[in-house]
């Protein structure tokens, strides 16, 4: 089957650094993104990876190993406008989004 | 660029009513449009994908009578709940690709929040 881990909750302090980290195993690899997706409102992108490396955008950083079937969501100078939701997705060898539960960050001041 | 609407933003409607929500992509061409649903504190469950011009591909155990999807033009798709009940009450959210061969960002409409009474 498709799987897509990341930790549930995170806490963070207001002007830290926090990296959310994602696992998966799918069939196929196309590319992963993560979104943010703040309380009632839809998801908004944050990045796509689809080589290994570090991609900096920002603040917001995120890292790609295809081997390991991992990838992280490094968020730097943490804001309190930072709390939400981020989301890992996949696009599997047919071109589907396979969504992760989401990470909620809670930042406090 | 890249702005995807909908419309209403929030419905509020009696048990055995049906409900059209409004998807439209308005700077670009949406070849391929996904209807997600989002239950409180759970991730995106798709419920289907629609290509312009035929029929859209339902996940498995979304009931396709009952979730009405047409996607008659590249800019516009609609859901149609039928029949809702209080269970169908939901967060719903649309997004839209430019499509082509290999796979194109999706770009999220702000959402429809459906509450059945």
């Amino acid at each position: 089957g498709q799987n897509i881990d990341q930790p549930t909750e995170m806490t963070a302090t207001e002007g830290a650094i926090v990296q959310i980290n994602c696992t998966y195993q799918t069939s196929g690899f196309n590319g992963l993104f993560w979104y943010q997706q703040h309380a009632g409102e839809a998801p908004t992108f944050l990045s796509y990876n689809v080589l290994d490396g570090l991609e900096e955008k920002g603040r917001f950083s995120s890292f790609l190993s295809r081997s390991k079937g991992y990838s992280y969501l490094l968020l730097k100078e943490l804001q309190m406008k930072d709390s939400a939701s981020y989301l890992c997705a996949v696009v599997d060898s047919n071109y589907q989004l396979i969504w992760g539960a989401g990470t909620k960050l809670i930042i406090k001041p | 660029g890249a702005v995807v609407s909908q419309h209403p933003s929030w419905v509020i409607c009696k048990s055995g009513t049906s409900v059209k929500i409004e998807c439209r992509s308005l700077d670009f061409q949406a070849t391929t449009m996904f209807w997600y649903r989002q239950f409180p504190k759970q991730s995106l469950m798709l419920m289907a994908t629609s290509n312009e011009g035929s029929k859209a591909t339902y996940e498995q155990g979304v009931e396709k009578d009952k979730f009405l999807i047409n996607h008659a033009s590249l800019t516009l798709s609609t859901l149609t709940v039928t029949s809702a009940h209080p269970e169908d009450s939901s967060f719903y959210i649309c997004s839209a690709s430019p499509g082509g061969v290999s796979y194109n960002e999706q770009f999220f409409g702000p959402g429809t929040r459906l509450t059945v009474l």
